[in-house]
């Protein structure tokens, strides 16, 4: 079964400094999509960065890069750069075919990033 | 504009009572789902329709009846509910279902059952 693990449960950052949160993943399909989700406080959930698995450069989206390493079947999220406002619940997620006709996002457990100033 | 809506935002009920949580989005998604977040923000797909079509039901007590009359539209309906039942409860939707496209997710209904 295909699986997301995030091993942090927290993490701390000053301001302006950048910050890596970890996801590995595990699947057996050639094709697969990763995503990251941010959730603040205020409990909704926003799309922030998205790979394929075909995707032969990382992803970048303004201060936010993805480190894929496929060998290692891993997709970390770096935030560059750090704001007071980077504070919230980061999920990594990837796309599951769940049956012929349907995928799913999967997500993992999530991190808490606390940014200080 | 809001892309996906959810009403109610809070809702307060006590066990045994049915309830419905609306979602609409306006974005022309084929592909609409439901997740709920437990309590320790664990999230797990419930249901996914695409045009109006149930494609995926997962291991969901039958208590749960979701229903699409449209693809802008997907509906929860909790027969009986159960103390359980408290969680967060997401629409979202994307532009189809087998697609490299992100989900667009709702804000959100914190559902507390007493």
């Amino acid at each position: 079964a295909q699986k997301i693990t995030q091993t942090q449960p927290g993490m701390f950052v000053q301001e302006k400094e950048a910050v890596t949160l970890d996801c590995t993943y595990d699947t057996s399909d050639q094709s697969y999509g990763l995503f990251w989700y941010k959730q603040p406080s205020s409990g909704e959930m926003i799309f922030l960065i998205y790979q394929g698995s075909y995707d032969e450069q990382n992803a970048t989206e303004g201060r936010y890069s993805l480190n894929f390493q496929k060998a290692r079947k891993s997709a970390n999220l770096v935030i560059s750069a750090s704001q007071l406002g980077d504070s919230a619940m980061y999920f990594c997620a990837m796309r599951e075919s769940r049956n012929q006709a349907g995928t799913a996002l999967i997500f993992g457990k999530g991190t808490t990033l606390s940014v200080s100033s | 504009d809001t892309a996906v809506s959810q009403t109610p935002k809070y809702l307060v009920t006590q066990m045994g009572n049915d309830k419905s949580i609306k979602c609409e989005q306006n974005l022309g998604h084929d592909t609409m789902y439901w997740y709920k977040q437990d309590s320790k923000k664990f999230l797990k797909i419930m249901f996914s329709y695409n045009n109006k079509e149930l494609i995926i039901n997962e291991t969901v007590p039958n208590r749960f009846s979701p229903k699409s009359p449209d693809k802008a539209h997907l509906n929860l309906h909790i027969n009986s509910l159960e103390l359980g039942d408290s969680a967060v409860y997401f629409c979202a939707s994307s532009q189809d279902f087998g697609s490299s496209y992100e989900q667009y997710f709702g804000p959100g209904t914190r559902l507390t059952v007493t």
